[in-house]
Parts: structure tokens; sequence; C-alpha cells
């Protein structure tokens, strides 16, 4: 399966501040996504990260607060702005690299706003 | 919506016991996955069964898709095996690989 990594694995951040997280895989993949996990909550779908145009976003999320980039089949961030304390999670890179494939994931950045 | 239910939601265990875990969903499926969260909060992938039944280890996993469940199976439980367990079924006619992730059973081993 492909290696997935995701800087950094956590960080201790300021209100207000914005911080991006980066995915990493190591062989080309088909799909890329962005999860939220709140404390002690389940897994939340961000967004679709589409290869050369915008992420699809689910409902109760947008583009400017949580604006995404995958430039190639490879690579995406995830940037998380203006933020607030509401904002600490867990947040999580997966990937799938076809049809009838598993999905897998990243270890996680542990985000924590003061 | 599509409604994913674990249960039970807390599972406490002696070593050495066994235990089953379900997942109910309320749509047609094409997939689904279980995955382990340690309490590093890494993401395993345990099984990945659309219907039948797959073994890996002390682990097994049955998924009745007509019937619109699955089974996690854990014999001779561990300490490791604690952490939260999530079934997250990908439904028919959804984006490529979209998840839908239950809430979880968290379950703790005690030695």
């Amino acid at each position: 399966s492909a290696v997935i990594s995701q800087k950094p694995s956590r960080d201790i951040c300021q209100r207000g501040t914005s911080l991006t997280i980066q995915c990493q895989v190591d062989s080309q993949v088909t799909m890329m996504f962005w999860y939220r996990q709140q404390p002690g909550q389940s897994l939340t779908l961000i967004a679709t990260a589409n290869q050369g145009s915008e992420a699809t976003y689910e409902s109760g999320f947008v583009i400017d607060k949580f604006p995404i980039s995958r430039p190639n089949l490879t690579f995406s961030t995830l940037t998380v702005s203006n933020m607030s304390p509401e904002d600490s999670s867990i947040y999580l890179c997966s990937v799938v690299s076809g049809v009838n494939q598993p999905q897998h994931f990243g270890d996680g950045t542990r985000l924590s706003i003061l | 919506g599509i409604q994913v239910e674990q249960s039970p939601p807390d599972l406490i265990l002696q070593e050495g016991a066994n235990s089953t875990l379900r997942c109910n969903f309320s749509d047609s499926v094409n997939n689904l996955q279980w995955f382990h969260q340690n309490p590093w909060g890494q993401l395993i992938n345990l099984f990945y069964i659309p219907s039948g039944t797959k073994q890996n280890g002390r682990l097994s996993a049955t998924t009745v898709a007509t019937e619109r469940y699955s089974l996690l199976y854990i014999s001779s439980s561990q300490t490791t095996d604690s952490g939260v367990y999530f079934c997250a079924p990908r439904y028919r006619g959804s984006t490529l690989g979209r998840l839908y992730f239950g809430r979880g059973t968290q379950l703790t081993v005690w030695p």
C-alpha cells in the first residue's frame, strides 16, 4: 500500500494564525481526502482534493477557512485559516490508489489552538 | 441521510476474552472498511470487505451487504487491541473512495 507522510505531526498555534498541513504519498494516487476528527468524535470529511482544480467541500466546510491544494498526483496541502480553539482537532489525509482499492490514512496532525 | 451505527459504543474486556462488534448501515454499499485507531491516534486499516468473511490472525470480519451489516470478531483479546474501532462503508453512487464513518466502538482490554 502507499506510504503516506503527513507533516507536521502536531502543533500548538495561537488564535488567529494559520497553519498548512502537508500530505506526501510515495506513489501516484487517484483520490486524496482531508478529514477532521474533533476530540472524542468520529471522522468527518472536510473535502476531496482534486488534482489541478478546486477541491470539493462537504457541507459545513468552506474554502476560505480550509483552502486545499493538490498540484500533482502525490501531494496535497490543507490550510487551517484564522484558527480558533474550536479548530483543535486531529486532521488526517487519506488516499485511494484506484478503483476497488482500500482507503489508507496518514498518521494525522494533532492541532491545538491556544 | 446516510447512517452508520456501531454497537456497542463502549466495551471493556479482560485479556483473553472474545468480542463481536457490529456495524449497521442504511444504504447499499460497494465496499466497507474496518479501522483500528490506536491510543496515539493512528488509523490502521484492518479489513476491506464488501461481502463475505475475511480473517487476519485473531481478527475476522463478515459483511452481509444484502442485510446491511458487518461484524468484526476479536478473539483472545490483548491489551494492544485497546483503542477505537471504526466501521466505514463506501456507498454506491458516492464519490470514488468517499467513506462514511460510524461513531466507533471504544475497546479497553485489561491485563
